[in-house]
């Protein structure tokens, strides 16, 4: 169980410029979630993908975020024209049915956003 | 408006002390869990409740969920400085179809050797 995994781990960009993160998931996983992280807070829901249909977008996600999960397996998520208030931390995690019928979460270690 | 509240925000306390943390909201969960944070790194999970009343332990960690699945607390004996990060409840709404977290404000802890 090699983990989930995010990359890039740091990213610093220009005001104005597109970025795209990419997630791969827990092999055998089936459910993906992005979420985003600011200074002192707790994550905040983004999106989620049960293999490849995005099933649910929060009012987060203004019209510049778009995240996609082409083969049910990796994901990306992708900010057009960024601005400073996407600094963040966005967090992906994976999850599958437990034996008791519920999902346990996983994350990767996040990738640092930072617009300048 | 905070679903999740947890208290307190920021524990700062001695190597060996015992501390609790706890996780208030007004809403029913159907499952929470509880995590720890590093900086710069992204939240692990400790434990899973889902059984109002539960209690489960790892280790020196105590998890409690409320009989009413509204609250919860993490109880910790002799702490050590290991411990010390960012601990999350993050709950469940419903079980059917999205399972998204919402997280907790979090509370950072600090064991001071």
């Amino acid at each position: 169980d090699t983990g989930v995994s995010q990359d890039p781990r740091h990213k610093i960009t220009k005001r104005g410029q597109n970025v795209t993160f990419r997630c791969d998931p827990i092999s055998e996983h089936n459910r993906l979630y992005w979420y985003r992280q600011t200074l002192g807070q707790g994550p905040e829901f983004l999106t989620y993908f049960q293999n490849e249909a995005q099933l649910e977008k929060s009012r987060l996600l203004s019209d510049r975020f778009s995240a996609e999960r082409p083969k049910g397996s990796f994901s990306t998520l992708e900010i057009q024209r960024t601005e400073q208030g996407d600094s963040a931390m966005y967090l992906c995690a994976s999850s599958r049915t437990t034996t008791g019928g519920w999902y346990e979460q996983y994350f990767g270690p996040g990738t640092r956003l930072t617009v300048t | 408006t905070q679903l999740l509240e947890q208290s307190p925000q920021f524990l700062s306390i001695q190597e060996g002390e015992n501390l609790t943390v706890y996780c208030n909201s007004s809403s029913v969960f159907s499952s929470l869990q509880w995590y720890r944070q590093e900086p710069g790194e992204g939240p692990v999970l400790l434990v899973t409740v889902v059984t109002g009343g539960e209690v489960k332990k790892l280790k020196r960690l105590t998890f409690q969920f409320g009989d009413a699945r509204k609250d919860s607390s993490l109880h910790i004996t002799a702490a050590q400085p290991g411990d010390t990060g960012l601990y999350l409840c993050a709950g469940v709404i419903s079980n059917f179809g999205n399972e998204k977290l919402t997280f907790g404000t979090g509370t950072r802890l600090t064991i001071i050797p």
